[in-house]
Protein backbone atom coordinates (compact mmCIF):
# COMPACT_ATOMS: atom_id res chain seq x y z
CA UNK A 1 0.00 0.00 0.00
CA UNK A 2 1.16 3.48 -1.19
CA UNK A 3 2.29 5.78 1.99
CA UNK A 4 2.94 9.35 1.97
CA UNK A 5 4.75 10.84 4.74
CA UNK A 6 5.65 14.85 5.05
CA UNK A 7 7.86 15.93 7.59
CA UNK A 8 8.18 18.44 9.69
CA UNK A 9 4.31 18.35 10.26
CA UNK A 10 4.62 22.36 11.37
CA UNK A 11 7.08 24.85 10.32
CA UNK A 12 8.00 28.47 11.36
CA UNK A 13 9.91 30.57 9.12
CA UNK A 14 11.27 34.21 9.30
CA UNK A 15 9.80 36.18 6.25
CA UNK A 16 12.06 36.34 3.55
CA UNK A 17 13.80 32.80 3.89
CA UNK A 18 14.22 30.46 1.45
CA UNK A 19 12.08 26.77 2.55
CA UNK A 20 11.76 23.40 1.79
CA UNK A 21 9.31 20.72 2.60
CA UNK A 22 9.40 17.46 2.20
CA UNK A 23 7.45 14.56 0.86
CA UNK A 24 8.59 10.89 1.12
CA UNK A 25 6.64 7.97 -0.37
CA UNK A 26 6.93 3.80 -0.14
CA UNK A 27 6.38 2.73 -3.71
CA UNK A 28 7.76 4.10 -6.64
CA UNK A 29 5.54 3.50 -9.23
CA UNK A 30 3.68 6.85 -9.46
CA UNK A 31 1.85 8.31 -12.49
CA UNK A 32 2.78 11.67 -10.86
CA UNK A 33 3.01 13.96 -8.43
CA UNK A 34 1.09 17.41 -6.94
CA UNK A 35 1.73 19.83 -4.89
CA UNK A 36 -1.20 21.94 -2.86
CA UNK A 37 -1.81 24.72 -0.82
CA UNK A 38 -4.93 24.91 1.52
CA UNK A 39 -5.80 27.79 3.87
CA UNK A 40 -7.74 27.40 6.82
CA UNK A 41 -11.36 26.34 6.03
CA UNK A 42 -11.09 26.69 2.47
CA UNK A 43 -10.80 24.05 -0.30
CA UNK A 44 -7.22 22.72 -2.34
CA UNK A 45 -5.35 24.73 -4.95
CA UNK A 46 -3.19 23.01 -6.95
CA UNK A 47 0.82 24.34 -7.16
CA UNK A 48 2.60 22.13 -9.19
CA UNK A 49 2.49 18.64 -10.87
CA UNK A 50 5.05 17.04 -11.76
CA UNK A 51 4.34 14.25 -14.49
CA UNK A 52 6.91 10.77 -13.72
CA UNK A 53 8.96 11.51 -16.42
CA UNK A 54 9.85 14.46 -15.23
CA UNK A 55 12.48 15.39 -12.37
CA UNK A 56 11.27 19.22 -11.60
CA UNK A 57 8.30 21.61 -12.29
CA UNK A 58 8.96 25.58 -11.40
CA UNK A 59 6.30 28.09 -11.04
CA UNK A 60 6.87 31.60 -10.10
CA UNK A 61 8.94 31.29 -6.30
CA UNK A 62 8.11 27.59 -5.73
CA UNK A 63 10.32 24.74 -7.45
CA UNK A 64 8.84 21.12 -6.72
CA UNK A 65 11.58 18.18 -7.59
CA UNK A 66 11.01 14.23 -7.89
CA UNK A 67 12.82 11.43 -7.42
CA UNK A 68 11.27 8.26 -7.62
CA UNK A 69 14.57 6.03 -6.98
CA UNK A 70 14.80 7.21 -3.57
CA UNK A 71 10.93 8.11 -2.80
CA UNK A 72 11.48 11.67 -2.37
CA UNK A 73 9.86 14.82 -3.56
CA UNK A 74 10.71 18.36 -2.25
CA UNK A 75 8.93 21.79 -2.58
CA UNK A 76 10.91 24.82 -2.79
CA UNK A 77 9.81 28.28 -1.53
CA UNK A 78 11.78 31.02 -2.52
CA UNK A 79 11.79 34.35 -0.55
CA UNK A 80 8.96 33.43 1.48
CA UNK A 81 6.48 36.00 2.38
CA UNK A 82 3.34 36.22 4.80
CA UNK A 83 0.84 35.19 2.41
CA UNK A 84 2.60 31.68 1.77
CA UNK A 85 1.56 30.94 5.63
CA UNK A 86 -0.90 27.69 4.98
CA UNK A 87 -0.83 23.74 4.97
CA UNK A 88 1.33 22.24 2.13
CA UNK A 89 -0.06 18.61 0.86
CA UNK A 90 1.67 16.65 -1.43
CA UNK A 91 -0.59 13.80 -3.48
CA UNK A 92 0.58 10.62 -5.29
CA UNK A 93 -1.10 9.10 -8.53
CA UNK A 94 -0.86 5.34 -8.66
CA UNK A 95 -2.50 2.44 -9.54
CA UNK A 96 -5.15 0.71 -7.65
CA UNK A 97 -7.69 -1.63 -7.17
CA UNK A 98 -7.93 -1.26 -10.64
CA UNK A 99 -8.27 2.56 -11.38
CA UNK A 100 -5.74 5.67 -10.49
CA UNK A 101 -5.95 6.70 -7.27
CA UNK A 102 -4.72 9.61 -5.30
CA UNK A 103 -3.00 9.77 -1.69
CA UNK A 104 -2.18 12.46 -0.06
CA UNK A 105 0.16 12.92 2.88
CA UNK A 106 -1.01 14.44 6.30
CA UNK A 107 0.26 18.10 5.32
CA UNK A 108 3.32 20.45 6.71
CA UNK A 109 1.52 23.60 8.01
CA UNK A 110 4.32 26.45 7.27
CA UNK A 111 3.89 29.79 9.37
CA UNK A 112 5.70 32.94 7.55
CA UNK A 113 6.50 35.25 10.54
CA UNK A 114 6.68 38.61 9.25
CA UNK B 1 -16.96 29.85 -15.15
CA UNK B 2 -17.65 28.95 -11.74
CA UNK B 3 -15.40 26.18 -11.56
CA UNK B 4 -16.33 23.42 -8.35
CA UNK B 5 -18.94 24.32 -6.38
CA UNK B 6 -20.69 22.31 -3.52
CA UNK B 7 -23.68 22.92 -1.20
CA UNK B 8 -24.44 23.23 1.48
CA UNK B 9 -21.18 24.69 3.16
CA UNK B 10 -22.36 23.13 6.23
CA UNK B 11 -24.74 20.65 7.76
CA UNK B 12 -26.15 19.16 10.81
CA UNK B 13 -27.31 15.80 11.08
CA UNK B 14 -28.87 13.15 13.66
CA UNK B 15 -28.23 9.91 13.50
CA UNK B 16 -30.18 8.09 10.95
CA UNK B 17 -30.78 10.66 8.72
CA UNK B 18 -29.82 10.52 5.24
CA UNK B 19 -29.04 13.71 2.77
CA UNK B 20 -27.30 14.30 -0.31
CA UNK B 21 -23.90 16.09 -1.02
CA UNK B 22 -23.71 18.07 -4.20
CA UNK B 23 -21.02 18.87 -6.71
CA UNK B 24 -21.39 20.42 -10.11
CA UNK B 25 -18.43 21.63 -11.99
CA UNK B 26 -18.40 23.53 -15.50
CA UNK B 27 -15.35 22.99 -17.07
CA UNK B 28 -16.25 19.82 -18.48
CA UNK B 29 -13.87 17.49 -16.84
CA UNK B 30 -14.51 13.98 -17.50
CA UNK B 31 -12.74 12.77 -14.01
CA UNK B 32 -14.78 13.72 -10.48
CA UNK B 33 -13.96 12.28 -6.94
CA UNK B 34 -15.15 13.01 -3.07
CA UNK B 35 -12.68 13.21 -0.02
CA UNK B 36 -13.40 13.26 3.04
CA UNK B 37 -10.84 15.35 5.55
CA UNK B 38 -10.48 14.26 8.79
CA UNK B 39 -7.98 15.81 11.65
CA UNK B 40 -4.39 13.45 11.57
CA UNK B 41 -5.65 10.99 8.62
CA UNK B 42 -5.46 13.66 5.63
CA UNK B 43 -7.53 13.20 2.54
CA UNK B 44 -9.07 9.69 2.04
CA UNK B 45 -10.70 8.84 -1.40
CA UNK B 46 -14.59 8.30 -1.24
CA UNK B 47 -16.13 7.36 -4.61
CA UNK B 48 -14.51 8.47 -7.95
CA UNK B 49 -15.98 8.49 -11.53
CA UNK B 50 -14.40 8.25 -15.16
CA UNK B 51 -17.42 9.66 -17.07
CA UNK B 52 -21.14 9.91 -17.02
CA UNK B 53 -22.26 6.85 -16.18
CA UNK B 54 -18.99 5.31 -14.93
CA UNK B 55 -18.61 5.44 -10.66
CA UNK B 56 -16.06 2.83 -8.43
CA UNK B 57 -15.10 2.98 -4.85
CA UNK B 58 -12.24 4.66 -3.25
CA UNK B 59 -10.59 4.45 -0.15
CA UNK B 60 -13.30 4.41 2.33
CA UNK B 61 -16.76 4.30 0.72
CA UNK B 62 -18.88 2.49 3.19
CA UNK B 63 -22.12 4.33 3.90
CA UNK B 64 -21.77 6.32 0.77
CA UNK B 65 -23.26 6.16 -2.30
CA UNK B 66 -23.11 8.18 -5.59
CA UNK B 67 -24.32 8.05 -9.09
CA UNK B 68 -23.33 10.19 -12.14
CA UNK B 69 -25.95 10.76 -14.71
CA UNK B 70 -24.50 14.09 -16.55
CA UNK B 71 -20.72 15.02 -17.00
CA UNK B 72 -21.40 18.11 -14.48
CA UNK B 73 -22.53 16.68 -11.72
CA UNK B 74 -21.98 13.72 -8.82
CA UNK B 75 -23.47 13.90 -5.83
CA UNK B 76 -22.80 11.84 -2.72
CA UNK B 77 -25.65 10.30 -0.68
CA UNK B 78 -25.52 9.61 2.36
CA UNK B 79 -27.94 6.56 3.29
CA UNK B 80 -28.05 6.71 7.42
CA UNK B 81 -25.69 8.84 8.71
CA UNK B 82 -23.75 8.01 11.81
CA UNK B 83 -21.36 10.02 13.89
CA UNK B 84 -17.90 8.30 11.86
CA UNK B 85 -18.93 10.13 8.92
CA UNK B 86 -18.41 13.32 11.04
CA UNK B 87 -15.97 15.42 8.68
CA UNK B 88 -14.85 17.63 5.60
CA UNK B 89 -16.07 16.82 2.32
CA UNK B 90 -14.13 17.69 -0.55
CA UNK B 91 -15.59 17.37 -4.47
CA UNK B 92 -12.64 17.26 -6.99
CA UNK B 93 -12.50 17.45 -11.01
CA UNK B 94 -10.00 16.78 -13.48
CA UNK B 95 -9.41 16.31 -17.46
CA UNK B 96 -8.46 13.12 -16.71
CA UNK B 97 -7.31 11.23 -13.43
CA UNK B 98 -3.87 11.83 -14.01
CA UNK B 99 -4.03 15.38 -14.36
CA UNK B 100 -4.66 18.51 -12.24
CA UNK B 101 -7.16 18.12 -9.77
CA UNK B 102 -9.54 21.21 -8.91
CA UNK B 103 -11.34 21.00 -5.81
CA UNK B 104 -14.46 22.49 -4.44
CA UNK B 105 -14.78 24.58 -0.87
CA UNK B 106 -16.03 21.84 1.39
CA UNK B 107 -18.97 20.75 3.06
CA UNK B 108 -18.13 20.39 6.67
CA UNK B 109 -21.02 18.03 8.06
CA UNK B 110 -21.87 16.92 12.01
CA UNK B 111 -23.43 13.92 12.79
CA UNK B 112 -25.04 14.83 16.02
Amino acid sequence: KQEVTQIPAALSVPEGENLVLNCSFTDSAIYNLQWFRQDPGKGLTSLLLIQSSQREQTSGRLNASLDKSSGRSTLYIAASQPGDSATYLCALEHSGAGSYQLTFGKGTKLSVIP
Amino acid sequence: NAGVTQTPKFQVLKTGQSMTLQCAQDMNHEYMSWYRQDPGMGLRLIHYSVGAGITDQGEVPNGYNVSRSTTEDFPLRLLSAAPSQTSVYFCATAISSTDTQYFGPGTRLTVL
